[in-house]
This record gives structure tokens, sequence and C-alpha cells, in this order.
């Protein structure tokens, strides 16, 4: 069974506008990790945010935040204020308490229209 | 710090050539993670260390690939003898459980001709 499930294989969003890219995730775990990544054309894995099972707060950095509902198993991005340049592949990844392993999703594309 | 370093950036290849590709951790990051990402598989970790020591090799597709972490600062992974199918980008990433992320070297993309 996926672990880590992103539905939308591509977005559009207008420039300006704000943009949700969906994640579920599965565990029985009742502790771990989420994460977003953001991979542009370049290649490289950028961190942008990161979520803990117990936290009590929804994770923000900067124009991105992320929507957790625990009770979902859902771990949405929001990305407010779409630029240009936040074009690029976006990944969902959960770690589980005690395992060092991280699990991805199959990426959400995303591109911005000016 | 300067992040994790991963040579070459590209590497181009012939069939049943070796590769040999390098990664630099993030010093005082205990644990190592080589991956590959294909279009078609995506994402795939293949292989772990923590303090030097190989702890998962189980996404390591077959025996032509083998990792080394002859120590905290150094890894290789090498592919022998290589094939066209082993095209991919791949990835070194290292983590500290004081962290709450792993960080991404820039990858080396290897086209296998």
């Amino acid at each position: 069974a996926q672990k880590i499930t992103q539905t939308q294989p591509g977005m559009f969003v207008q420039e300006k506008e704000a943009v949700t890219l969906d994640c579920t995730y599965d565990t029985s775990d009742p502790s771990y990790g989420l994460f977003w990544y953001k991979q542009p054309s370049s290649g490289e894995m950028i961190f942008l945010i990161y979520q803990g099972s117990y936290d009590q707060q929804n994770a923000t950095e900067g124009r991105y935040s992320l929507n957790f509902q625990k009770a979902r198993k859902s771990a949405n991005l929001v990305i407010s204020a779409s630029q240009l340049g936040d074009s690029a592949m976006y990944f969902c990844a959960m770690r589980e308490e005690g395992y060092q392993k991280v699990t991805f999703g199959t990426g959400t594309k995303l591109q911005v229209i000016p | 710090d300067a992040g994790v370093i991963q040579s070459p950036r590209h590497e181009v290849t012939e069939m049943g050539q070796e590769v040999t590709l390098r990664c630099k951790p993030i010093s005082g990051h205990d644990y190592l993670f080589w991956y590959r990402q294909t279009m078609m598989r995506g994402l795939e970790l293949l292989i772990y260390f923590n303090n030097n020591v190989p702890i998962d090799d189980s996404g390591m597709p077959e025996d032509r690939f083998s990792a080394k972490m002859p120590n905290a600062s150094f890894s290789t992974l090498k592919i022998q003898p290589s094939e066209p199918r082993d095209s991919a980008v791949y990835f070194c990433a290292s983590w500290t459980p004081t962290w709450e992320t792993q960080y991404f070297g820039p990858g080396t993309r290897l086209l296998v001709l």
C-alpha cells in the first residue's frame, strides 16, 4: 500500500493566487513527521516545510503553510501569492518514528501562469 | 556549511563501463542516504548508512550496484558494469536526528549509452 499519496500529477495556478497541493498518508505509528520538498527544473531537492504529528499548530514558512488534518491523514501544502518561480515539482514525504527512512510521494507538477 | 556535495554533476558513459558517484555529507550528520530518481519509478531509496555502517541496502537493484562509506565525510556509489537502464539522477542526502529533515545534494545526472 502507498504510504504517501499525491493525487494531482499536475496543476496550474494563476500568478498571485493561492494553491493547495494535496497529500494523504498512511501510518499506524502515532509519531511521525511530514515534509514537503520542491524540485525545480534545475533538479535539486529543496526542503520547504516540516510538520510533526504532535505539533498542535500547522507549520508555516513564509508563503508556505501545511494544512495538517490528522484525523483525515492529510498534509496539504498551501502556497500563497504564487510566483513564477514556484513552478516546479512538489513532493510530500513522511518519516515514521524510529525509522530513518523517508517515504516520498510521486509528486505534483505545479505550473504558475503569468 | 557547504551542504551536501556530489560529484560529478553529470556523467555520460557507455554500457559496460564502471561508474563511480561520490558524496560528501554535511559535517556532523551521521546518516547518509543514496536515492535514484527516474520518471518511471520516482524517487527510490537505494541504501543508507549510519555512522559509516550500511543499515539497509534492500533498495539496491542488483549486484552491479555497490556503496561504501569509508569515513564520515565520504561515500561512493558504484555501478559495474553500467547499463542504459541505470540512466537516472542519483541523489545523496544526509541527516542527523537533531534535525527534522534530510538535506539533499545537487544530484548526479547519469546517462548510460
